[in-house]
């Protein structure tokens, strides 16, 4: 199976940059997608085929990557991104997701 | 307005069976594939299974393969999960979504419904 790595948790300021990145054991293509995951709720969709921003979500967020590296940019962080975000692959079967990146805000 | 309303958790004994539904809305369900995704007590997510538009064509990771069963009815605008043979590994959240245009993702989820399967 294609494994996902992400950083457990990050913490950062708002108003700062962030990028949260998700490196795949073998090559995926650009078939990368993220999610944002607020606690008790459902996951969200952000960013689909590597780079493509989902219908509403706020141009803050943005992705980027091909192969094997892959990243979630938010510029600037707002307090209501505090959130675990998921990147997941559907170029290599089973689809597969990262362990989650946790946001916290100071 | 897109909805996704999911049913059918409950508590159930290992090695018994289970049946989740998924009520869609708010767009030509017919039109898109369908997908399960389930997320363990505090883990990541898992995809479970996904069906095609006509419900010709299902896939499983090996870890419910030859135990769950994904179907749609698209005159009752309709997903299932059978789910067979039950383990305690198998507890966990269980999201319906609806695929993208382009398929391979999933770009709206239901609020879930909880499995827990124990003695």
């Amino acid at each position: 199976d294609t494994v996902l790595t992400q950083s457990p948790a990050l913490a950062v300021s708002p108003g700062e940059r962030v990028t949260i990145s998700c490196r795949a054991s073998e090559s995926v293509s650009t078939l990368m997608h993220w999610y944002q995951q607020k606690p008790g709720q459902q996951p969200t969709l952000l960013i689909y085929l590597a780079s493509n921003l989902e219908s509403g979500v706020p141009a803050r967020f943005s992705g980027s990557g091909s192969g094997t590296d892959f990243t979630l940019t938010i510029d600037p962080v707002e307090a209501d991104d505090t959130a675990t975000y998921y990147c997941q692959q559907s170029w290599n079967d089973p689809w597969t997701f990262g362990g989650g990146t946790k946001l916290e805000l100071k | 307005e897109v909805q996704l309303v999911e049913t059918g958790g409950g508590l159930v004994q290992p090695g018994r069976s289970l049946k989740l539904s998924c009520v869609a809305s708010g767009f030509t369900f017919s039109s898109y594939w369908m997908y399960w995704i389930r997320q363990a007590p505090g883990k990541g997510l898992e995809w479970v299974s996904s069906i095609n538009t006509d419900g010709g064509s299902t896939y499983y990771p090996d870890s419910v393969k030859g135990r769950f069963t994904i179907s749609r009815d698209n005159a009752e605008n309709t997903v299932y999960l059978q789910m067979n043979s039950l383990r305690s590994e198998d507890t966990a959240t269980y999201y319906c979504a609806k695929g993208g245009s382009y398929v391979w993702y999933f770009d709206f989820w239901g609020p879930g419904t909880m499995v827990t399967v124990s003695s």
